[in-house]
């Protein structure tokens, strides 16, 4: 069935380092790619999305590239802030219309 | 604009007890979404409504769970009774119009904890 698979966490990392979030997927036919933010005590926020092949998301200094030939969805950010520690969802909408969710990863970022 | 609203924000009760929670989508939005959340796991859709109806309702455990959504606004999900088990987020969401490819905004979430 449909899934979706991200590196385990917690990722830790240095202000200013460059961070990556691994995403790969599995699904039938053409689904839409999210990257989902949630930060402590607050609820999940729509970071980046990405509707079909090659399309790059990207919002506050996040990037995504959809790529089908490696179904992956991977994130990235050339300089993290404290203010990003976070936990990070990968998330895909298939055929079926249901938004389905990695297990997320978090990020602790030290300054 | 006013966000997803969700209440309570937290709820603890006895198990065999019922318990209901209850989501205001942002105005204007004709789909609505709940969603469970297990500790470290990513969400699960329970329910999905396109205005008043249950579109989607596969992965919501019938026996206990029950949602609905009058007037095709505001919805209320109710578990009786409550399990163990059912300790977990519980996030309501909505967008414009149906998926693929719609942004979802979620709320806060409701924190069950079953004692």
């Amino acid at each position: 069935g449909d899934s979706v698979t991200q590196m385990e966490g917690p990722v830790t990392l240095s202000e200013e380092a460059f961070l990556t979030i691994n995403c790969t997927y599995t699904a039938t036919g053409y689904p839409s790619l999210f990257w989902y933010v949630q930060y402590p005590g607050e609820g999940l926020q729509l970071l980046l999305k990405a509707t079909k092949a090659d399309d790059k998301g990207s919002n506050k200094g996040f990037e995504a590239t959809y790529r089908k030939e490696t179904t992956s969805f991977h994130l990235e950010k050339g300089s993290v802030q404290v203010s990003d520690s976070a936990v990070y969802f990968c998330a895909l909408t298939p055929s079926s219309y249901k938004l389905i969710f990695g297990s997320g990863t978090r990020l602790l970022v030290r300054p | 604009e006013a966000g997803v609203v969700q209440s309570p924000r937290y709820k603890i009760i006895e198990k065999k007890q019922p318990v209901a929670f209850w989501c205001n989508p942002i105005s204007g939005h004709n789909t609505l979404y709940w969603y469970l959340q297990n500790l470290g796991q990513g969400p699960e859709l329970l329910i999905r409504y396109e205005n008043e109806e249950a579109v989607d309702d596969s992965q919501l455990p019938k026996d206990r769970f029950s949602a609905e959504r009058l007037k095709g606004v505001d919805s209320t999900l109710k578990i009786q009774p409550a399990e163990l088990g059912d300790s977990a987020v519980y996030l309501c969401a909505s967008s414009f119009r149906p998926p693929p490819g719609e942004t979802q905004y979620f709320g806060p979430g409701t924190r069950l904890l079953v004692l």
